[in-house]
């Protein structure tokens, strides 16, 4: 069964930077057959894509965040890294961390539990 | 930038059929998704590809695709049911960039 369980501070400070993990288990992140990415979902609001991370390294960012995205992983932990600069107000929100199953559904088909991070001094 | 449209809410009664739709001008082109989302909880896959349902989403959802618009209907809505429901597709650019609708809350009268 494929877990994901992301993790990190939930107070982050105006101007810092965001930085998230998300452990997978149940899966291999160098499996050409997925992709892991991050999608946000401020209070109240809808899903928002930031980017994801593919077997071999390489990313994809939401145009609108790219500036301030970077996404990395850690084969050796079966993690996936978000980090996001420079935050503000406007970045408080849910973070999930999701597989996108590139065989069968090509959809986010498991998630994370989400985790919240509030931007705030 | 491109974006896909939903209407912010759906109330249907038990036993009723929802229907839900999303526009976007790459649907044409493009693959859309559908997940549910209950409070406080992730979001599910219910529809992918246009009309097809994972294993174990109720045959009562259903998706299906029409120029510009696609639309997931569920068929004999349940209270359990009652959510917001999210599309989701890609733009037809380079970047293939992931959008989401808006969100549909979905109210069982």
């Amino acid at each position: 069964q494929v877990q994901l369980q992301e993790s990190g501070p939930g107070l982050v400070k105006p101007s810092q930077t965001l930085s998230l993990t998300c452990t997978v288990s149940g899966a291999s992140i160098t499996s050409a057959d997925f992709y892991w990415s991050w999608i946000r979902q401020s209070p109240g609001k809808g899903l928002e894509w930031i980017g994801y991370i593919n077997h071999s390294g390489n990313t994809y960012y939401n145009p609108s965040l790219k500036s301030r995205v970077n996404i990395s992983r850690d084969v050796s932990k079966s993690q996936v890294s978000l980090k996001l600069s420079s935050v503000t107000a406007a970045d408080t929100a849910v973070f999930y961390c999701a597989r996108v199953d590139l065989v069968t559904t090509i959809a986010f088909d498991v998630w994370g539990q989400g985790t919240m991070v509030t931007v705030s001094s | 930038s491109y974006g896909l449209t939903q209407p912010p809410s759906v109330s249907v009664s038990p036993g009723q059929t929802a229907r839900i739709t999303c526009s976007g001008d790459a649907l044409p082109k493009q693959y859309a998704y559908w997940y549910q989302q209950k409070s406080g909880q992730a979001p599910v896959v219910v529809i992918y590809k246009d009309n097809e349902r994972p294993s174990g989403i109720p045959e009562r959802f259903s998706g299906s695709s029409s120029g510009t618009t696609v639309a997931l209907t569920i068929s004999g809505v349940q209270a359990e049911d009652e959510a917001v429901y999210y599309c989701q597709s890609t733009d037809d650019s380079e970047t293939s960039r992931v959008v989401f609708g808006g969100g549909t809350k979905l109210t069982v009268l």
